[in-house]
Formats: C-alpha cells, sequence, structure tokens
C-alpha cells in the first residue's frame, strides 16, 4: 500500500498523559497536513510542512500542541497534557509540491480523551 | 464555521438514480475546489477538483459544477450505487501553503 499511514489509528488516554502519533505520507510528497476532525464537523486545519520546514499553523494549534517533520519524510504530532476536548480524529494529507493540489489523507487517528 | 452538531444534512437516493451534493463555498479567492467522500471510520477519499478557471470537470461517473458568480459548487454522481452511501464533503484552498477549508458534509443514503 503506497498511501498515507497514521499510527496509532486508535488511542486512549487519560486526561493529561501526552500523546504521540504518526504520519507518513506517499513518499514522493513534500507536502505534508495535519488536520482535527471532530464528530459531525469537516476536517480543520492545523499545521503545514513544506519538506522539513512547518510554514504555517493554525490558530487552533495550543502551546500544547507540537509537530514535527525532521528530515521531510514521516511526521509526528504530539499533545501535551491531553484534555477532553481534543478528543477528535487526527487526520494526516500529504501532497506535491508542483503539479496539482489534491491532498490524500490517511486513515486517521482516532483519541478518545478519558 | 457554522456548527451543525452531530446532525449532518442527508440525501437519500434510489439506487441507479442520479445525484446531485450541493456545496457553497465562503471565499471569492478560492482558487481550487475538490470534492471528497469519507465513509465511516476513515480518512476524506479524494473524488474530483476543479479549478476556478473552469465551470465543469468529468470523472467516472462523476460531474463537478463550479459557479463563482453565486459562490456553488456540485457534485453530480451518475447511476448511484450502494457503495456511493458516504459523508461528502467540499474543500476550497485559498492561498499558497493549498490548506483546505472544508464545508459542512451532506451524507448521502442510497436506498436498494
Amino acid at each position: 500500500d503506497t498511501g498515507v499511514s497514521q499510527n496509532p489509528r486508535h488511542k486512549i488516554t487519560k486526561r493529561g498523559q501526552n500523546v504521540t502519533f504518526r504520519c507518513d505520507p506517499i513518499s514522493e510528497h513534500n507536502r505534508l497536513y495535519w488536520y482535527r476532525q471532530t464528530l459531525g464537523q469537516g476536517p480543520e486545519f492545523l499545521t503545514y510542512f513544506q519538506n522539513e520546514a512547518q510554514l504555517e499553523k493554525s490558530r487552533l494549534l495550543s502551546d500544547r500542541f507540537s509537530a514535527e517533520r525532521p528530515k521531510g519524510s514521516f511526521s509526528t504530532l504530539e499533545i501535551q497534557r491531553t484534555e477532553q476536548g481534543d478528543s477528535a480524529m487526527y487526520l494526516c494529507a500529504s501532497s506535491l509540491r508542483t503539479g496539482g493540489y489534491e491532498q490524500y489523507f490517511g486513515p486517521g487517528t482516532r483519541l478518545t480523551v478519558t | 464555521g457554522e456548527s451543525v452538531g452531530l446532525h449532518l444534512p442527508t440525501l437519500s437516493v434510489q439506487e441507479g438514480d442520479n445525484s446531485i451534493i450541493n456545496c457553497a463555498y465562503s471565499n471569492s479567492a478560492s482558487d481550487y475546489f475538490i470534492w471528497y467522500k469519507q465513509e465511516s471510520g476513515k480518512g476524506p477519499q479524494f473524488i474530483i477538483d476543479i479549478r476556478s478557471n473552469m465551470d465543469k470537470r468529468q470523472g467516472q461517473r462523476v460531474t463537478v459544477l463550479l459557479n463563482k458568480t453565486v459562490k456553488h459548487l456540485s457534485l453530480q454522481i451518475a447511476a448511484t450505487q450502494p457503495g456511493d452511501s458516504a459523508v461528502y464533503f467540499c474543500a476550497e484552498n485559498t492561498g499558497a501553503n493549498s490548506k483546505l477549508t472544508f464545508g459542512k458534509g451532506i451524507t448521502l443514503s442510497v436506498r436498494p
């Protein structure tokens, strides 16, 4: 399977714990995006990387959230001191810099904070 | 954006009929639009896209229409099949970073 992959698929954590998610984009794609989706809503943009550079962050991304893409390939999204309001599906997408703007999404990581 | 809570608008169609899903977008500067299909527990799946210099684009069984005057986008699905049942989102892109802003989802339910 050469699509976008995300791990873990599901994560249940207690409030106050830290969690980290991983995204592996399509191999030749140099743009990587993180989105958050809550039940009944469309995905909301969180942050964007071009290669290893984080070029844009949404105001939704509080100080407890940090994302990295150290070698311009896979990316991690960490949430510190999780809150119940962080419960959501976290989606990763990737695209090519040149050509079309199509973003291809991974299956997402479902986070539940108890 | 405006919240619709847990209850998405639903379009119910008979198998074999054509479906039309509509979307109003917000930013007149948006230059690119995408339709995504999302099945339960999965990430959004790319269906078709259109650039702002076009008003119609066709794919396999799907057509996207863009009316920039009224900022309206539609997705037409021909001969709707049970496998088309899902939530459909339109998304618009504005700006160099190509981040997408998603519209309200619409649930398509196909009756056998």
